[in-house]
């Protein structure tokens, strides 16, 4: 079994600020990193894939760096609005498919 | 979005009844899977497959089989439910099985064993 580690398993932050969660995977026969957006009710949407250690990527107050060699890869969220309160999932592609993290559960108070 | 579709979104069964769980898509994904969400557990892989009739387990297949006739339509079984199969189901698929290629997921299934 292949272990994704995610942390921390939930997080409140104040509306306006920046924060950044952590997720861990195993650094050999790595494939891809995937970040995922899981709104309450609906199902998760990709928000990040990465390959190349270095990799990072961004799209608009969201960003993503990997490090393939220490298998570790953050989330930002710059500036958080309310709409960003979501879970946060990470996933590791190896030779079966997708193995998930548990998730990073974000709260976002106004 | 992605053309996935599951079916039934909800479903209450009992215990010892077997049940099937349908996903469809029309996206002409070779990679499909089967994952259960349970609080604290996150998303657990079922079963998968790699193309017609080429399935492989996942990390908790015991309990499930899953069958794949044609490339649009991957079922999962539950040949005879009990409570701890209770859950909710998501279906994915992805073009390849590595690489930089992302997951599409379908709704949900709700399936509560009484």
């Amino acid at each position: 079994i292949l272990n994704v580690e995610q942390s921390p398993q939930s997080l409140h932050v104040q509306e306006g600020d920046s924060t950044n969660f952590t997720c861990s995977f195993p650094s050999s026969n790595f494939y891809a990193l995937h970040w995922y957006r899981w709104e309450t009710a609906k199902s998760p949407e990709a928000l990040f894939v990465m390959t190349l250690n270095g990799d990072e990527k961004k799209k608009g107050r969201i960003s993503a760096t990997l490090n393939t060699k220490e298998g570790y890869s953050y989330l930002y969220i710059k500036g958080s609005q309310p709409e960003d309160s979501a879970t946060y999932l990470c996933a590791f592609t190896h030779a079966d498919g997708l193995t998930f993290g548990k998730g990073t559960h974000l709260i976002i108070q106004p | 979005d992605a053309g996935i579709t599951q079916s039934p979104r909800h479903k209450v069964t009992e215990t010892g009844t077997p049940v099937t769980l349908r996903c469809h898509q029309t996206e002409n994904h070779r990679y499909m899977y089967w994952y259960r969400q349970d609080p604290g557990h996150g998303l657990r892989l079922i079963h998968y497959s790699y193309g017609v009739k080429d399935t492989d387990k996942g990390e908790v297949s015991d309990g499930y089989s899953v069958s794949r006739s044609k490339t649009e339509d991957f079922l999962l079984t539950l040949e005879s439910a009990t409570s701890s199969q209770t859950s909710v189901y998501f279906c994915a698929i992805t073009r390849k099985r590595t690489e930089n290629t992302e997951a599409f997921f379908g709704q949900g299934t709700r399936l509560t064993v009484v």
